[in-house]
C-alpha cells in the first residue's frame, strides 16, 4: 500500500462549481498537512497547510484533515478559470529531517 | 516572501555531459531539497541536505550528486547525463523547526 493515495483525474468541472480533492494515508505517524497548487510548466505553491484534525479555512479554499480516518481534503468553492492547475497533497512526519511524502497530484480544469 | 530561485528555467544537454543544476534561496534555510518529477510518477526525492556540507540520499540518488558550500546555494550534479534523467528538476527550501517547503520554478531538462 502506497504510503499516499491521491487520484490523479483529470477532474473537469464549470465554473462556479465546488472541488473536492481527497488523499488518504496509511502512515499514522503524519502530523503535518499541506496542499501544494501547481500551474503547468512551474513549481508548486504552497496553498494551505494544517496541523489537527477539523478544518482550516482561507478564503475560497478549505482544508480538512481527519487522522481518524487517514483522509485529507481541499475545497474549492466558487471555482474559477484561474484553479485550473494540478493540485498536490503533501504531509510530514515530525523529526523526519521534513522529509515530506506527496501524492502524485490531481489535474482539475475549470471550464468558463 | 520566501524566493527560491533556479538557475535554468530550460536546459538541453546531450548524453554523457556532466550537468550542474544551481538553486538559490534567500531566507537563510538550514533545509533543501532536490526532487524530479515526471508524470504518472509526481515528485520524487533525489537529495536532501540539512546543513552546510551535509547530505542525505533520497529515493532515487543513483546518478546523481549534490553539492552544499554555502548556506543559501544547492547544486545538484548529473555526473553523466542520459536520456532517462530527462525531467523537471525541482528545488525547495525549508527552515529549521518549520515543515512547510517552499519550492523554486523548476527546471526542465533534456537530454538528448
Amino acid at each position: 500500500q502506497k504510503e499516499v493515495e491521491q487520484d490523479p483525474g483529470p477532474l473537469s468541472v464549470p465554473e462556479g462549481a465546488i472541488v473536492s480533492l481527497n488523499c488518504t494515508y496509511s502512515n499514522s505517524a503524519f502530523q503535518y498537512f499541506m496542499w501544494y497548487r501547481q500551474y503547468s510548466r512551474k513549481g508548486p505553491e504552497l496553498l494551505m497547510y494544517t496541523y489537527s484534525s477539523g478544518n482550516k479555512e482561507d478564503g475560497r479554499f478549505t482544508a480538512q484533515v481527519d487522522k481518524s480516518s487517514k483522509y485529507i481534503s481541499l475545497f474549492i468553492r466558487d471555482s474559477q478559470p484561474s484553479d485550473s492547475a494540478t493540485y498536490l497533497c503533501a504531509m510530514v512526519s515530525g523529526g523526519s529531517n521534513y522529509k515530506l511524502t506527496f501524492g502524485k497530484g490531481t489535474l482539475l480544469t475549470v471550464n468558463p | 516572501d520566501v524566493k527560491v530561485t533556479q538557475s535554468s528555467r530550460y536546459l538541453v544537454k546531450r548524453t554523457g555531459e556532466k550537468v550542474f543544476l544551481e538553486c538559490v534561496q534567500d531566507m537563510d534555510h538550514e533545509n533543501m531539497f532536490w526532487y524530479r518529477q515526471d508524470p504518472g510518477l509526481g515528485l520524487r526525492l533525489i537529495y536532501f541536505s540539512y546543513d552546510v556540507k551535509m547530505k542525505e540520499k533520497g529515493d532515487i540518488p543513483e546518478g546523481y550528486s549534490v553539492s552544499r558550500e554555502k548556506k543559501e546555494r544547492f547544486s545538484l550534479i548529473l555526473e553523466s547525463a542520459s536520456t532517462n534523467q530527462t525531467s523537471m528538476y525541482l528545488c525547495a527550501s525549508i527552515a529549521g523547526g518549520g515543515e512547510t517547503q517552499y519550492f523554486g520554478p523548476g527546471t526542465r531538462l533534456l537530454v538528448l
